[in-house]
């Protein structure tokens, strides 16, 4: 089935950096979503984007459809402790039944 | 706003026997979306419904997975038998009319099979 490449996988950075992952595929897709999940919850929606080449921010959070349609990248800028989770990516397909694919998850870890 | 409420919120079977789990998604969203999350992984659809049509099942493993939504409302999602590979949180989601491209997830229900 279709598949979204997210990297990385995991990170560990100090309180403060920014950060930044991504997600591509083979596929083109006409939305991007990202979610955070904390543990024990479900993923919860931080930012959708509807076109490409769209850029939006959400606070902290700044997030890119890419030009190709394949791709999206979400930034954090400077880190707070409350930040740490799973990111996922989510894409919903141009073509078919529209439904969303999931990225493999970024796990955030902040060293304070 | 109420969100999407799932129960029961933890679940312990053994292999081969049947399980029943319930999601309420938020009152007016049309559609609902039950997914599989095995651990490490991001979320896998295994249903969509439209009111009480089903949408897309096409990765339902439909030999032991079944799912409805009598009344466009509230939806029970039955596994029968478990094997051990269906450990996993089985998270539910909604969406409205408008709200096509974005969905809402409830907090999941965590599944182990002994």
């Amino acid at each position: 089935g279709q598949q979204l490449n997210q990297s990385p996988q995991s990170m560990f950075i100090q309180e403060g950096e920014d950060v930044s992952m991504n997600c591509t595929s083979s596929s083109i897709f006409n939305t991007w979503l990202w979610y955070k999940q904390d543990p024990g919850e479900g993923p919860v929606l931080l930012i959708a984007l509807y076109k490409a080449g769209e850029l939006t921010s959400n606070g902290r959070l700044t997030a890119q459809f890419g030009i190709t349609r394949k791709d999206s990248f979400l930034n954090i800028s400077a880190s707070i402790p409350s930040d740490v989770g799973i990111y996922f990516c989510a894409g919903r397909l141009i073509q078919g039944a529209q439904k969303l694919v999931f990225g493999q998850g970024t796990r955030l870890t902040i060293n304070p | 706003e109420a969100g999407v409420a799932q129960s029961p919120r933890y679940k312990i079977i053994e292999k081969r026997q049947s399980v029943a789990f319930w999601c309420n998604p938020i009152s007016g969203h049309a559609t609902l979306y039950w997914y599989q999350q095995i651990l490490g992984q991001g979320p896998k659809l295994l249903i969509q419904f439209q009111n009480n049509g089903v949408v897309d099942d096409s990765q339902l493993p439909k030999d032991r997975f079944s799912a409805e939504r009598l009344k466009g409302v509230d939806s029970t999602l039955k596994i029968q038998p478990a094997k051990l590979e269906d450990s996993a949180v089985y998270l539910c989601a909604s969406g409205g009319r408008y709200q096509l491209k974005t969905q809402y997830f409830g907090p999941g229900t965590r599944l182990l099979v002994l």
